[in-house]
């Protein structure tokens, strides 16, 4: 149980478009999912909470604007990396958070890997 | 604002060799911590999970142990094999609002055959 899917697990896309993950949580639901970013050699950093059908929460300096965060049910989340540049090339990883009372627990999604050309 | 440093960055170490990999912490008001393995270009496996009231926590040949008031974590890892060969994070949760979850950088390490 508790298995989260990340779609898709790669993207190549070109700078100035926009690109598009997908975070499931297969056989739970998810009250809060997260959305961390980890660049080489680097920990993972959170980007951003967010809980269903309310706007996310953004993590000092990760811009709101580029990174649109839908979270429109309790099994999705969508992170949308608007006009991409090369600097945003990382592996994203999500995190959900089930619905289950007084649990804190996180399962984290495979992770997506961006490069953008 | 919580940080979380892991020694040694890299490790090396043949294999059958006991192991223990490091993980302290600047706040010790946390919820819980969490060691994953991390293997190249992939997502996180979880480990073991030690929630603020523990003391330690094992499964199979991990053995993790947790000193809150030292802000201080080890994972020991009992004759490792070249499958234990990733990389492996440190989280801590801090306590209250949404449970921030902090990673230390990890500890790369390679089990030699």
């Amino acid at each position: 149980g508790a298995v989260v899917s990340q779609h898709p697990s790669r993207v190549i896309c070109k700078s100035g478009t926009s690109v598009k993950i997908e975070c499931r949580s297969l056989d739970f639901q998810a009250t809060t999912m997260f959305w961390y970013r980890q660049f080489p050699k680097q920990s993972l950093m959170l980007m951003a909470t967010s809980n269903e059908g309310s706007k996310a929460t953004y993590e000092q300096g990760v811009e709101k604007d580029k990174f649109l965060i839908n979270h429109a049910s309790l099994t999705l989340s969508t992170l949308t990396v608007t006009s991409a540049h090369p600097e945003d090339s990382s592996f994203y990883i999500c995190s959900c958070r089930p619905v289950r009372g007084g649990s804190y627990e996180q399962y984290f999604g495979p992770g997506t890997r961006l490069t953008v050309t | 604002k919580q940080e979380v440093t892991q020694i040694p960055a890299a490790l090396s170490v043949p294999e059958g060799e006991n192991l223990v990999l490091n993980c302290s912490f600047t706040d010790s008001a946390i919820y819980n911590l969490q060691w994953f393995r991390q293997d190249p270009g992939k997502g996180l496996t979880s480990l073991l999970l030690i929630q603020s009231s523990q003391r330690e926590q094992t499964s199979g040949r991990l053995n993790a142990s947790l000193d809150k008031s030292s802000g201080r974590s080890t994972l020991y890892i009992a004759a490792s094999q070249p499958g234990d060969s990733a990389t492996y994070l440190c989280a801590v949760r801090i306590s209250g609002g949404y449970q921030k979850v902090t990673f230390g950088i990890g500890t790369k390490l390679q089990v030699i055959p």
